[in-house]
């Protein structure tokens, strides 16, 4: 069964600085999705980027970058020029490209990001 | 809108009285599941549907039930809830296809005492 383990349940970052949270994971299977949700105190899970594993080109969204090590199965999510807005709970979570079950999104425990003025 | 809905946003309860938390979806999506998150634990799979009459259970289906009688509609049945239950819910759909993207609902805080 896919794992998926984020060892910084806690980051702090100055405003305007960058910081990176960790991702990594567990598959024996050689195509998949990775994602960042973010979830900020209003609950609301928003997706903050996606990356296809047979992708070798690392995801970009404006701020939001990946670094994708798939041999080191690893999914690190930078974020630059932090903003206030940024403060929020952190998802990396995997799944399958297959339908039924295997499609269902594994979330791992989450890393709070907190952004000091 | 595309969105996903859950009703109610916040409710509860007392040990033993039943409850239902209802969950739609206007994108058409055929593929429907039911989170909880705990601090610490993340988001864990409840129970998931692939279509209309067709579920199956996920990572903590224990105390839950749930139904799809329609493709809009996929409620969250409490039986007999019990404090242990006490959590934030999720109703997520996704039709399916690449680029399959999940959407989630807004949540839906349950307390039990």
């Amino acid at each position: 069964a896919q794992t998926v383990t984020q060892s910084q349940p806690e980051m702090s970052v100055q405003e305007a600085e960058t910081v990176t949270l960790s991702c990594t994971y567990d598959t024996s299977e050689s195509d998949y999705y990775l994602f960042w949700y973010k979830q900020p105190p209003s609950r609301q899970m928003i997706l903050v980027i996606r990356q296809e594993a047979y992708k070798q080109q690392n995801a970009t969204e404006n701020r939001f970058s990946v670094n994708f090590q798939k041999a080191a199965k690893s999914f690190s999510l930078k974020i630059s020029d932090s903003q206030l807005g940024d403060a929020a709970m952190y998802f990396c979570a995997y799944r399958s490209p297959y339908g039924g079950s295997q499609g269902n999104l594994i979330f791992g425990k989450g890393t709070k990001l907190s952004v000091k003025p | 809108e595309a969105q996903v809905t859950q009703n109610p946003r916040y409710l509860i309860t007392v040990t033993g009285k039943k409850l239902t938390v209802t969950c739609s979806q206007n994108m058409n999506h055929e593929y429907m599941s039911w989170y909880r998150q705990d601090p610490g634990l993340g988001l864990r799979q409840i129970y998931y549907s692939m279509n209309v009459e067709v579920t199956d259970k996920g990572d903590v289906p224990e105390g839950y039930k749930v139904s799809r009688k329609e493709k809009r509609n996929f409620p969250l049945i409490l039986e007999s809830p019990s404090p242990n239950q006490t959590s934030l819910y999720f109703c997520a759909s996704r039709i399916g296809v690449p680029p399959d993207e999940q959407y989630f609902g807004p949540g839906t805080r349950l307390t039990v005492t």
